[in-house]
């Protein structure tokens, strides 16, 4: 099975601020056609999970361009270029690349 | 707008069965794969199972395969969890997650959107 790690554990931030979340997997999550599966989510507290970037660098529908993934192979990046207070909650990677799918083990965002 | 609508959560004792439901609506219903992704409380999210649009492939993670079995009734709307000789490592809210593609063989999981979840408690 592929190996997601993620860093920090917990990251307190200051609204205004850039944030930047860590993530590793055991196996390369480029594709021989080109694509990189990797994807992040956002669960918000008291919500469910929702997609934040998929293809490691795509953001998903309705997701403000604040948010940005970046990466190749086995090391990515979540990078919040100014955090507001609504995206607190807890950030997961995700290979997409092959079943069992593999979370990292998330990163909890919260304002000082 | 895509909804999932997770139902038959409970407390139930170790070594018991429990059968999840999901409900969809608003989407051509078999077009899709879905997925069963669980939160352990204090812990994070593991995926558990998985179904492609006609039921021929399926994938459970290590620590289900063999207690749980997935189904889904494309007739209904409908994906199914069911649970047996439950242990307390599987108390977690239980989420039903649609992919974006028909398949689970394929890569390129994109899980959205996920419903309210359906706590299960051992």
């Amino acid at each position: 099975d592929i190996v997601m790690t993620q860093s920090p554990l917990s990251l307190p931030v200051t609204p205004g601020e850039p944030a930047s979340i860590s993530c590793r997997s055991s196996h390369s999550l480029l594709h021989s056609n080109g694509f990189t599966y990797l994807d992040w989510y956002l669960q918000k507290p008291g919500q469910s999970p929702q997609l934040l970037i998929y293809f490691g660098s795509s953001r998903a529908s309705g997701v403000p361009a604040r948010f940005r993934g970046t990466g190749s192979g086995t090391h990515f990046t979540l990078e919040i270029s100014s955090v507001e207070a609504e995206d607190v909650g807890v950030y997961y990677c995700m290979q997409a690349l092959e079943t069992p799918l593999t979370f990292g083990g998330g990163t909890k965002v919260e304002i000082k | 707008e895509v909804q999932l609508v997770e139902s038959g959560g409970g407390v139930v004792q170790p070594g018991r069965s429990l059968r999840l439901s999901c409900v969809a609506s608003d989407l051509t219903f078999d077009d899709y794969a879905f997925h069963w992704v669980r939160l352990v409380p204090g812990k994070g999210l593991e995926w558990v199972s998985g179904i492609s649009w006609n039921s021929a492939k399926i994938a459970y993670a290590a620590s289900v395969k063999g207690r749980f079995t997935v189904s889904r009734d494309n007739a209904k709307n409908s994906v199914y969890l069911e649970m047996n000789s439950l242990t307390i490592e599987d108390t977690a809210f239980y989420y039903c997650t649609k992919d974006d593609h028909s398949t689970i063989t394929s890569p390129g999981f994109k899980l959205d959107p996920w419903g309210q979840g359906t706590l299960v408690t051992v």
